[in-house]
């Protein structure tokens, strides 16, 4: 069955610092992934996308993330963290129908905190 | 471009009773999901809508849970009888079927309180 992990339930960095954010996912096909954000009492914010091509995607907010195909992993990076940034971030997966996708399968998220 | 809109954003309700949730999607988007979020948990996937064909249903869908989405437009989640356990942020996103690179755009939620 599909799946994906975020091993990490709480992560704390310093304001400044980087940040890299773990994702695996457990699926037979070519995936289509994400990560979104999600702040107190907000919606999903989607950061960024990966369906094809280039395995370094860049999104908004300074976010990037990297497919690697033989790790199973799209880690989520950010050289230089703002305060601002603390959410609840969160993997997820889209079934892909030959092309066509499906619903998303998310990972449990990851808290990030930071500290001035 | 406004973007997906849930209405409640909050309900409060006693074990047993009928609620009811609408979405409205961003318009012109003929896919509308609907997924549960309980405390701690990543969302988890109930349904979803192509135009006014309801497509696919998970297994966490019980049948005291009915959605419909009668024009193809907005969409309504009922929940019969609640209980406890479906206290849950329910959270609604839609997206443009065929289009390449097809994204999910979620609305704020609603959040439910089973008392």
């Amino acid at each position: 069955a599909q799946s994906v992990t975020q091993p990490d339930i709480h992560i704390t960095v310093s304001e400044g610092a980087s940040l890299e954010l773990r994702c695996n996912y457990s699926y037979g096909a070519t995936p289509y992934l994400f990560w979104y954000v999600q702040s107190p009492g907000q919606g999903l914010q989607l950061l960024l996308k990966y369906f094809s091509g280039d395995t370094l995607v860049q999104g908004i907010k300074g976010f990037e993330a990297e497919f690697k195909r033989s790790q199973s992993s799209f880690n989520l990076r950010k050289p230089s963290v703002h305060w601002s940034d603390a959410a609840e971030y969160f993997c997820a997966v889209a079934l892909n129908y030959g092309g066509s996708q499906g619903n998303l399968i998310f990972g449990k998220g990851t808290k990030l905190s930071v500290k001035p | 471009d406004t973007g997906v809109s849930q209405d409640p954003r909050h309900k409060i309700t006693k074990r047993g009773q009928n609620v009811t949730f609408r979405c409205d999607p961003i318009s012109e988007h003929n896919r509308l999901y609907w997924y549960r979020q309980t405390l701690g948990q990543g969302p988890e996937f109930l349904t979803y809508f192509q135009n006014e064909a309801q497509l696919e249903k998970s297994r966490l869908l019980s049948d005291r849970f009915s959605a419909e989405r009668p024009k193809g437009s907005f969409s309504t989640l009922e929940i019969q009888r609640t209980e406890q356990g479906d206290s849950a942020m329910y959270l609604c996103a839609s997206s443009p079927f065929g289009v390449a690179g097809e994204t999910q755009y979620f609305g704020p939620g609603t959040r439910l309180l089973v008392l």
